[in-house]
């Protein structure tokens, strides 16, 4: 069964540094969403990108953040300059109509 | 700004009782989706709700939609110890393919 994969699954990295973040969405979908969630709180919306764009974004999603689908695969979430904050666990998913697909996620840890 | 509330947040229940989880949004919608994930895991969809009136159920869950009420329930039957997890309802803007809002998630606990 297809499935949405990320990777790296854990990150560590020290506060001012750039971070990738990699996803691949299941081949069919055209919809791609970024999500994180801080430990122990709720899922939150940071970004959704359709035809090689950005549809929608959060509060969250600031100048720090860029998203991008350089090949026909990848989707990648860079956070420019990391804080203590961006600490958190990171959600690709993927959609083909509306039902979302989630990967495994990435735990980014900022030091 | 769309408002998904849950509740209770923590519930601790002995093995083979019943309980359901509530979960209100604040605007219309028409579907609404129920999430689950375990400690330091992903989130595994369980249920998607695309009508008013909707019922789904898997095993000893099952969820229904209110969408006059703007009211989703999910219902455990028997519950067992496999289901202790994190559940999470989560309502989209009913544009499609549009970004999910989640709620504050429900932390189950089964005693044995």
């Amino acid at each position: 069964e297809p499935e949405v994969t990320q990777t790296p699954s854990h990150q560590v990295t020290q506060m001012g540094q750039e971070v990738i973040l990699r996803c691949v969405p299941i081949s069919n979908h055209l919809y791609f969403y970024w999500y994180r969630q801080i430990l122990g709180q709720k899922v939150e919306f940071l970004v959704s990108f359709y035809n090689n764009e950005i549809s929608e974004k959060s509060e969250i999603f600031d100048d720090q953040f860029s998203v991008e689908r350089p090949d026909g695969s990848n989707f990648t979430l860079k956070i420019r300059s990391t804080k203590l904050e961006d600490s958190a666990m990171y959600f690709c998913a993927s959609t083909e109509t509306y039902e979302q697909y989630f990967g495994p996620g990435t735990r980014l840890t900022v030091t | 700004e769309l408002k998904v509330e849950q509740n209770p947040l923590f519930l601790s229940m002995q093995e083979g009782k019943n309980y359901t989880i509530y979960c209100n949004y604040s605007t219309t919608s028409d579907r609404l989706y129920w999430y689950r994930q375990d400690p330091g895991k992903s989130l595994e969809s369980l249920f998607v709700l695309l009508s008013n009136g909707a019922v789904k159920q898997e095993g000893r869950l099952m969820a229904s939609l209110d969408t006059k009420a703007r009211l989703s329930t999910l219902h455990i039957t028997a519950a067992v110890h496999d289901l202790s997890a994190t559940y999470f309802c989560a309502v989209d803007n009913n544009f499609g393919n549009e970004k999910l809002t989640f709620g504050t998630g429900t932390r189950l606990t089964i005693i044995p």
